[in-house]
């Protein structure tokens, strides 16, 4: 299978602390992509991160690119009972326009 | 940001009908857009790359004759389900790129379908 993992698979935490999410892929990207969905809804885009950048920030989401051992992670820190849904990330291969996605994580906020 | 809508939301059929689901780029153009299938509790999975004005590039595994894609305008990709069976059931979901590679795809809010 070319789809990428993530770990956890779920992950459980409580309102206002920081969650991590791994991913793997396996082929060169051009950038690595993470994404947002709520039970039976539709994806929200979260942030891009390119294969030359190593870390990058938006709001309370930071993610950082270890290319060399072609994982990366999202962190969210402040956790709320709002960012509770499932988190995927995508890989994007170098010339490519489709998208691969990891297994995804499962991420829920006690309040 | 740029949106994609997807018709109907969600849909119910008899077993041995066929369904089709529209994917719109609402404000801007997609040379290409994607189709995804996703089954509960589960990832998205890469069913078809759809090319305006040209065939559609099937992952392996999709049977291209059961899932027909046509991309006839710039803004509108179509997927049919033909003879649709119960193990169908699924949430499709179509993305749209606005630039080429290297850039963003937008997802559409996906269609729900229920095959009896």
């Amino acid at each position: 299978s070319q789809q990428g993992e993530e770990d956890p698979q779920a992950l459980s935490i409580q309102e206002g602390e920081n969650a991590t999410m791994n991913c793997s892929y396996k082929t060169s990207i051009n950038n690595l992509q993470w994404y947002r969905q709520n039970s039976g809804r539709g994806l929200v885009h979260l942030i891009l991160i390119r294969s030359n950048e190593r870390e990058k920030h938006s709001g309370r989401l930071r993610v950082t690119l270890d290319t060399s051992k072609k994982s990366s992670s999202l962190l969210i820190t402040a956790s709320r009972a709002a960012d509770t849904a499932s988190y995927f990330c995508a890989a994007q291969g170098e010339g490519a326009q489709k998208l691969v996605f990891g297994q995804g994580t499962r991420l829920t906020i006690n309040p | 940001g740029a949106v994609v809508s997807q018709h109907p939301s969600r849909v119910i059929c008899k077993s041995g009908t066929s369904v089709k689901i529209e994917c719109r780029s609402l404000d801007f153009q997609a040379t290409t857009m994607f189709w995804y299938r996703q089954f509960p509790k589960q990832s998205l999975m890469l069913m078809a790359t759809s090319n305006e004005g040209s065939k559609a590039t099937y992952e392996q595994g999709v049977e291209k004759d059961k899932f027909l894609i046509n991309h006839a305008s710039l803004t509108l990709s179509t997927l049919t389900v033909t003879s649709a069976h119960p193990e169908d059931s699924s949430f499709y979901i179509c993305s749209a790129n606005r630039g080429g590679a290297g850039e963003t795809q937008y997802f559409g809010p996906g269609t729900r379908l229920l095959v009896l």
